[in-house]
């Protein structure tokens, strides 16, 4: 049951450029989502998130585009830093539960 | 800022034996959660608490897993007779309203 993908195990970006990781989704009935980026042996760390009625937002460095219709979104980082490298996890949630579902995960490593 | 803190970090543990995980929310929280992460996999939704009782368990959480909120502000796992297959990390999160999510640095699990 993959209901939130991420399709690239691993992205390698030079440190000043953009790196864009992607997630897509097939449940209809998620209405936020979330991106984590996670260090081994710690915590998902919140980096930012989106709800469904929206289709971008925007924090720093950091932007994430929603497109409902594709079930698709993608965090940018922009620009990248080598302290970036770490694991980032997309997740998706509805207003029902409220638990998360989580994407295998992303594992950027920015270049110096 | 306020943090979610999950005890031990690391726990080691014999086949059969009875495991406790523990959690302090963020204290104004109101739902709360158990997530696993079994290496290389990903992070898996366990169960969701709210208002004293689960509200949601995934087909993971099965009689060998229960949570308590015994005292207000601790939120725990216990595991009844461990498996090598339950070695894993073990996240705790907290929300206040399911869309902005907290989570702890995670109990790393080893079952021998």
């Amino acid at each position: 049951d993959q209901q939130v993908k991420q399709n690239s195990p691993s992205l390698s970006v030079q440190e000043g450029r953009i790196s864009i990781l992607n997630c897509d989704y097939t449940n209809s009935m998620f209405d936020y989502f979330l991106w984590y980026k996670k260090y081994p042996a710690e915590g998902p760390t919140f980096l930012i998130s989106i709800s469904s009625i929206k289709d971008k937002n925007e924090d720093g460095r950091f932007t994430v585009f929603l497109n409902k219709s594709a079930k698709h979104l993608s965090l940018h980082i922009v620009p990248s830093q080598p302290g970036d490298s770490a694991v980032y996890f997309c997740a998706a949630g509805d207003n029902q539960g409220g638990k998360l579902i989580f994407g295998q995960g992303t594992e950027l490593s920015v270049k110096p | 800022e306020p943090e979610v803190t999950q005890t031990p970090s690391h726990q080691v543990t014999q086949m059969g034996q009875e495991v406790i995980l523990r959690c302090v929310p963020i204290s104004n929280h109101l739902y709360f959660y158990w997530y696993r992460q079994i290496l290389g996999q990903k992070v898996e939704f366990l169960v969701s608490f709210y208002n004293n009782e689960i509200s949601e368990k995934s087909e993971i959480f099965d009689d060998q897993f229960s949570v308590e909120r015994p005292d207000g502000s601790n939120f725990t796992l216990k595991i009844r007779s461990t498996k090598l297959e339950d070695s894993a990390m073990y996240f705790c999160a907290s929300t206040r309203d399911r869309t902005f999510y907290t989570f702890g640095s995670g109990t790393r699990l080893t079952v021998v």
